[in-house]
């Protein structure tokens, strides 16, 4: 069963514009959520997590339990934002990813 | 940040020979690896959850015959593909998170198999 969604496999803005990269979940639990990031030829880092509540680069995201959501948020999107981006779920002690999605900002 | 190595980078090998990658912690303690598979343009799959000193949990799916794990330190887990086809050709990518509990998950640069 697919326990992370993430419905955009590409999504293109234009640089300034805000961008919002959708993440649902399906867990009974009480879920520990993350973004990750995969910039250029880089390897995979953690952009953030929803129980630090934090602001990474301008991103956030916000656990919505009853839409099941996580979704990634930023208000101003620059250029250096173009990468592939994953939203996971940690179950017990196992970490499913979503399928991704690439975004391209455009200059 | 913590760093976890993962080795080789790039590796070709013959149809029906074995591959061994392997994935160290470099500056902590991981009691809990994770091995994915990510097909082009696809999404990272986990294939299993490798706990030190104990046996791999393997996803549904997942031959754990063919894709043998061991966790056998607190630094180091390997990943044997047995018997390689052409088909197991993917990048493989490993992950550590520090400490029991731990949270955070700290991603190797992953391995390109390429079965010939």
């Amino acid at each position: 069963a697919q326990r992370v969604t993430q419905p955009e496999k590409l999504l293109s803005v234009f640089k300034g514009a805000p961008v919002e990269l959708k993440c649902n979940y399906s867990y009974s639990g009480s879920p520990e959520l993350f973004w990750y990031v995969q910039y250029s030829r880089q390897r995979l880092q953690l952009l953030l997590r929803h129980i630090s509540r934090e602001s990474i680069k301008g991103f956030t995201a916000d656990l919505n339990k009853g839409e099941t959501s996580f979704h990634l948020k930023k208000p101003f999107a620059q250029e250096e934002d173009s990468a592939m981006y994953y939203c996971a779920l940690l179950t017990g002690n196992q970490f499913y990813f979503g399928t991704g999605t690439s975004l391209t900002v455009i200059p | 940040g913590a760093v976890v190595s993962q080795h080789p980078s790039r590796v070709i090998c013959k149809s029906g020979t074995s591959v061994k990658i392997e994935c160290r912690s470099l500056d902590f303690q991981a009691t809990t690896m994770f091995w994915y598979r990510q097909f082009p343009k696809q999404s990272l799959m986990l294939m299993a959850t490798s706990n030190e000193g104990s046996k791999a949990t393997y996803e549904q799916g997942v031959e754990k015959d063919k894709f043998l794990i061991n966790h056998a330190s607190l630094t180091l887990s390997t990943l044997t593909v047995t018997s390689a086809h052409p088909e197991d050709s993917s990048f493989y990518i490993c992950s550590a998170v520090q400490g029991a509990g731990g949270t955070e998950a700290f991603f190797g640069q992953g391995t390109r198999l390429t079965v010939v």
